[in-house]
């Protein structure tokens, strides 16, 4: 079964600096990989999917992720973060696109100002 | 478009009652999951349908729980009788196929008192 790491559990970063949020899968096949957003009371929103080719994938608002397979993982960045991006961010792994995803137990992100 | 849209919001009941939770899936897809959302465990897939029909419901956590789609347009998450431990945020998402974005609803705040 695949598993998702996401290993911070809160991140504190000031407004306008870079951003990175890890993420690592455990799956024996080639993943499905996704980072979503969540706002407070809100649902997911799907900020960027990997599901082959170019492993350097680009998002919505900014954010990018590269999928190293020899390190089995696949973090989220972006250059210069905004107060607007504070919100819980989940990395989730699928067998066969969108099916069956187990999502990682999220990152907090907090932006100073 | 509306989006995905649950129903109610906020659910407030006593241990012993029935709960029941709709959702109606974005017109037009074909694959709808509900998800729930809890401090402990994190977001856990409970079941999910295409073209309105169970695939998988593994992770339905016991014979309380049950999940219908008697149509493309809407789905019902019941419980009975409810515990304590099902209070949590379940959310319904929907999508067009498996190789699509998953598109979240806002979720049902339940609490089981």
């Amino acid at each position: 079964a695949q598993s998702v790491t996401q290993p911070d559990i809160h991140i504190t970063v000031s407004e306008g600096a870079s951003l990175e949020l890890r993420c690592n899968y455990s799956y024996g096949a080639t993943p499905y990989l996704f980072w979503y957003v969540q706002s407070p009371g809100q649902g997911l929103q799907l900020l960027l999917k990997y599901f082959s080719g170019d492993t350097l994938v680009q998002g919505i608002k900014g954010f990018e992720a590269e999928f190293k397979r020899s390190q089995s993982s696949f973090n989220l960045r972006k250059p210069s973060v905004h107060w607007s991006d504070a919100a819980e961010y989940f990395c989730a792994v699928g067998t066969q696109g969108n099916e069956k995803l187990t999502f990682g137990t999220g990152t907090r992100l907090t932006i100073i100002p | 478009d509306a989006g995905v849209i649950q129903s109610p919001r906020h659910e407030v009941t006593e241990m012993g009652q029935e709960v029941t939770l709709r959702c109606k899936p974005i017109s037009g897809h074909n694959s709808l999951f509900w998800y729930r959302q809890t401090m402990m465990r994190g977001l856990e897939l409970l079941i999910y349908f295409n073209n309105n029909v169970p695939i998988d419901d593994s992770g339905m956590p016991e014979d309380r729980f049950s999940a219908k789609m008697p149509n493309a347009s809407f789905s019902t998450l019941k419980i009975q009788p409810s515990e304590p431990r099902d209070s949590a945020v379940y959310f319904c998402a929907s999508s067009f196929g498996f190789n699509e974005k998953l598109f979240f609803g806002s979720g049902t705040q339940l609490s089981v008192l």
